[in-house]
């Protein structure tokens, strides 16, 4: 089973300022088969980035993804007040999909 | 538009069984995997289980395998999940998830959820 590692586990922040979010996996995972999403609370996630790189349907483009391999990126360019929440990376291999276990941004 | 709604959690006793439903809308059902995927009180989110658009393929997380079963009904535009032998550490709000297009494996829609509490 691929294990997605993702930091930092928190992430204080100003609206206004970059954010750049880390998954690392313990295996190569498909560029095609990475996802990110967005949960806030009381609600279900929102799918955000999917394929590595390519934002989901209506998602704006200050949210961006990159990597390859093991070690993949979500960067939001200028933080908006709706976006701090927590964000997981996903994968799917071998019949198996896995999350990780999230980075929180939160208003510094 | 597309609609998902959960239904069928409830609070049962450790070692009892609970079929939850997942009625869809606003796609064409059969041509979409769909998956279960779960969020225990204050915790990450864990991916429970998973069946292609026709039925014939079915996967699980091994946390549940060989308790909890998949399925769905193309004809109703329902997916189920029976879980049997439940624990305390399946309590979790369980999403229904529609499967995106088969070369990305993300999950684009999402349901509220349904919780699911195990206690005696």
């Amino acid at each position: 089973e691929i294990v997605l590692t993702q930091s930092p586990g928190t992430l204080s922040l100003s609206p206004g300022e970059r954010a750049t979010l880390s998954c690392r996996a313990s295996q190569s995972v498909s560029s095609s088969y990475l996802s990110w999403y967005q949960q806030k609370p009381g609600q279900a996630p929102r799918l955000l980035i999917y394929g590595a790189s390519s934002r989901a349907t209506g998602i704006p483009d200050r949210f961006s993804g990159s990597g390859s391999g093991t070690d993949f990126t979500l960067t939001i360019s200028r933080l908006e007040p709706e976006d701090f929440a927590v964000y997981y990376c996903q994968q799917y291999g071998s019949a198996q999909w896995t999350f990780g276990q999230g980075t929180k941004v939160e208003i510094k | 538009e597309v609609q998902l709604l959960e239904s069928g959690g409830g609070l049962v006793q450790p070692g009892e069984s609970l079929r939850l439903s997942c009625a869809a809308s606003g796609f064409t059902f059969r041509n979409y995997a769909m998956s279960w995927v779960r969020q225990a009180p204050g915790k990450g989110l864990e991916w429970v289980s998973a069946i292609s658009g026709s039925g014939g393929n079915t996967y699980y997380s091994d946390s549940v395998k060989g308790r909890f079963t998949i399925s769905r009904d193309n004809s109703k535009n329902t997916l189920y999940l029976q879980m049997n032998s439940l624990r305390a550490e399946d309590t979790a709000l369980y999403y229904c998830a529609k499967g995106s297009a088969p070369e990305y494996k993300s999950l684009d829609y999402w349901g509220q959820g349904t919780l699911v509490t195990v206690s005696s």
